[in-house]
């Protein structure tokens, strides 16, 4: 199993440009996160999907779009990028049902973005 | 409000030293706890979760419900354990993981 892939590893957009940052699942999880890290501030949620159809704001999801495409893939756009969108960006997925809500998170290597 | 609160942003030992980094949580419920690692420009990887109360790579934290923290220990630091941790409660029911903003450990030799 790959686990949890993500593309582009690193992208420089300019200001204005948008792009699609794409992760895809290969372990049937049910639940999908995207991370964005910043220094000093930890990882904090841009959006997630509970189940596949469904995607919910985090907590900062202003200037992202997500969308779950199936089951296996939550792709994270940014329709005009902004230097304040300059951040490493991780994708997640976890089972989280039932009883099994102790699995764990599994995530991907992350995408370096750069906003000139 | 949910919160969980990592005091130190770095945490410099020496090898062999003991080493405790911080964990208070802010948690309506009964939350479960986690303690994530990341590696140098690495991805995230579970170190240790509440409920399975094993040790990891010689690390151990205990769930204080009534001081409301999960502290991370090791009794003797190794140059490997240099990293960044993460503490991240997820409250109870269906519910996201909320990560703290993370200690950085340094073992020096």
């Amino acid at each position: 199993n790959a686990g949890v892939t993500q593309t582009p590893k690193f992208q420089v957009l300019k200001t204005g440009q948008s792009m699609t940052l794409q992760c895809a699942q290969d372990m049937n999880h049910n639940s999908m996160y995207w991370y964005r890290q910043d220094p000093g501030m930890g990882l904090r949620l841009i959006y997630y999907s509970a189940s596949e159809g469904t995607t919910d704001k985090g907590e900062v999801p202003n200037g992202y779009n997500v969308s779950r495409l199936n089951k296996r893939e939550f792709s994270l756009r940014l329709e005009s990028a902004a230097p304040s969108q300059t951040s490493v960006y991780f994708c997640a997925s976890i089972v989280l049902a039932g009883h099994l809500q102790d699995n764990e998170q599994f995530f991907g290597p992350g995408t370096r973005l750069t906003v000139l | 409000a949910q919160r969980v609160t990592q005091p130190e942003k770095l945490l410099s030992v020496f090898k062999g030293a003991p080493v405790e980094l911080k964990c208070n949580y802010s948690y309506s419920g009964s939350p479960e706890l986690f303690w994530y690692v990341q590696y140098s420009r690495q991805r995230l990887q579970l170190l240790l979760r509440h409920i399975s109360r094993e040790s990891i790579k010689g690390f151990t934290a205990d769930l204080n419900k009534g001081e409301t923290s999960f502290h991370l220990k090791k009794p003797f630091a190794q140059e490997e354990d240099s990293a960044m941790y993460y503490c991240a409660p997820r409250g109870s029911g269906y519910s996201t993981l909320t990560f703290g903003k993370g200690t950085m450990l340094l073992v020096s030799p």
